[in-house]
């Protein structure tokens, strides 16, 4: 059992260029989340997403953007690269019900943008 | 809007000697409230989590915290910390609806001493 997925692990891109962060799961879980993290900021979402084809934004949601066409896959896009992205995006899941509130987090993609 | 406060950035304990993590949440109802811990270039955790019921709650790797509504506290501890403890913990707070969005504390570095 893998849980969640991420890839690439580390990327280094240049401003203005575009990529798409790849997050997997195969627990059959419903909701999926992305989430930067920043030293000292905690973890922030960036989107979620309840089912397939249905996502929404979170609190930091601009210069990104999602899709959900499967319930394994939830990537992460972004368009134009911007020193703010750089961070460390990770990748959630959980499945609905109180009993099953928590989640399972991918291991990280370190993302530098210079 | 739920929030979480973790006022201790750095903490630095003796191998062997107790540990607490301070954690404070605002949130207008019953939260749902967790503990991760994220080891260094790794994905969080779920130590353990609080719905309802027995204030005390225990966890993973011998932790267990308790929940003091009145005080709005959460606070992780662990009787005698071990060398491996040495990690970052993240408090979150989470609403009793809205797809399991989870607020997280700014995080609290736990270093351990031999």
């Amino acid at each position: 059992n893998a849980g969640v997925t991420q890839t690439p692990k580390f990327r280094i891109l240049k401003i203005g260029q575009s990529m798409t962060l790849q997050c997997t799961q195969d627990m059959n879980h419903n909701y999926m989340y992305w989430y930067r993290q920043d030293p000292g900021m905690g973890l922030k979402l960036i989107y979620y997403s309840v089912g397939a084809g249905i996502t929404d934004k979170g609190e930091v949601p601009n210069g990104y953007n999602v899709s959900r066409s499967t319930t394994e896959d939830f990537p992460l896009r972004l368009e134009l690269a911007a020193p703010s992205q750089t961070s460390v995006y990770f990748c959630a899941s959980s499945y609905p019900g109180v009993s099953n509130y928590g989640y399972t987090f991918g291991s990280g993609t370190r993302l530098t943008v210079v | 809007a739920q929030s979480v406060t973790q006022p201790d950035i750095h903490i630095t304990v003796s191998e062997g000697a107790s540990l607490e993590l301070r954690c404070n949440y605002s949130y207008g109802a019953t939260p749902y409230l967790f503990w991760y811990v994220q080891s260094p270039g790794q994905g969080l955790q779920l130590l353990l989590k609080y719905f309802s019921g027995d204030t005390l709650v225990q966890g993973i790797k011998g932790f267990e915290a308790e929940f003091k509504r009145s005080q709005s506290s959460f606070n992780l501890r662990k009787p005698s910390v071990h060398w491996s403890d040495a990690a970052e913990y993240f408090c979150a707070v989470g609403a009793s609806g809205g797809y399991q969005k989870v607020t997280f504390g700014t995080g609290t570095k736990l270093q351990v001493i031999p």
